[in-house]
C-alpha cells in the first residue's frame, strides 16, 4: 500500500530564517508527488507537481526537489504569511487516487 | 473565474441521519474527486468520477456514495451517519481525467455528527 510520511508534524522558524520540509513516500511506482499549502479552515492549494527523480521546481521562496525515496520543501527566508500546514500527497502508476501524507505545520515568528 | 465551489459550509446532523454535499468544478473541468479529511490528518481519496462514470473507490463503506451531472458538478451521500464521519469534506477539480492532472481544491464542507 501506499505510504507518505512528512516530517517534522511542526516547525516554528523566526523570519528570514531558512529550512526544509521531508516529504518521505513508498509508492510500487510514482506518477507524481504534489506539494499543496493548506490555510486553517480551508482547501488545500496546489503549489508543485514533480514527475521524476532529479526534479525541481521554484515558486518565491518556496523549492521543491524530489529523489526516488523523498522530496523536500525548501523555504528561503520565510515571512509570517508562509504560515500554514504543508501537505506533500502521491500517485501511484497503478491508482486512480491521491495518497496525502499528514502534513507539516510551518509558524513563522516575526 | 470562479473556483470549485462548495454547499454548504457547514452542517450539524445527528448520529444514523443522511447527509448530501454538493460540488461544483471550475468551468471546463470535468473530473471531481472526494476526500475525507479529519482533523490533523491528511486527506483521505473517498471518490473520482469523470464523464459521470466513476474512476476510482478509496477504502470506505458502503455508506458513502457519490454520482456526478451532466453537467459535471457532484453530490457525495453519507447514510447512516457514526460520529467518526465528522470531518471537513473536500471537493477537488481537474481538467480531465488523468491521475497526474492538477487538482484545485474547494473550500470544504465541515460536517459534525452529534
Amino acid at each position: 500500500e501506499d505510504q507518505v510520511t512528512q516530517s517534522p508534524e511542526a516547525l516554528r522558524l523566526q523570519e528570514g530564517e531558512s529550512s526544509s520540509l521531508n516529504c518521505s513516500y513508498t509508492v510500487s511506482g510514482l506518477r507524481g508527488l504534489f506539494w499543496y499549502r493548506q490555510d486553517p479552515g480551508k482547501g488545500p492549494e496546489f503549489l508543485f507537481t514533480l514527475y521524476s527523480a532529479g526534479e525541481e521546481k521554484e515558486k518565491e521562496r518556496l523549492k521543491a526537489t524530489l529523489t526516488k525515496k523523498e522530496s523536500f520543501l525548501h523555504i528561503t527566508a520565510p515571512k509570517p504569511e508562509d504560515s500554514a500546514t504543508y501537505l506533500c500527497a502521491v500517485q501511484a502508476t497503478n491508482a486512480g487516487k491521491s495518497t496525502f501524507g499528514d502534513g507539516t505545520t510551518l509558524t513563522v515568528k516575526p | 473565474d470562479a473556483g470549485v465551489t462548495q454547499s454548504p459550509t457547514h452542517l450539524i446532523k445527528t448520529r444514523g441521519q443522511h447527509v448530501t454535499l454538493r460540488c461544483s468544478p471550475i468551468s471546463g473541468h470535468k473530473s471531481v474527486s472526494w476526500y475525507q479529511q479529519v482533523l490533523g490528518q491528511g486527506p483521505q481519496f473517498i471518490f473520482q468520477y469523470y464523464e459521470k462514470e466513476e474512476r476510482g473507490r478509496g477504502n470506505f463503506p458502503d455508506r458513502f456514495s457519490a454520482r456526478q451531472f451532466p453537467n459535471y458538478s457532484s453530490e457525495l451521500n453519507v447514510n447512516a451517519l457514526l460520529l467518526g464521519d465528522s470531518a471537513l469534506y473536500l471537493c477537488a477539480s481537474s481538467p480531465y481525467g488523468g491521475f497526474t492532472d492538477t487538482q484545485y481544491f474547494g473550500p470544504g464542507t465541515r460536517l459534525t455528527v452529534l
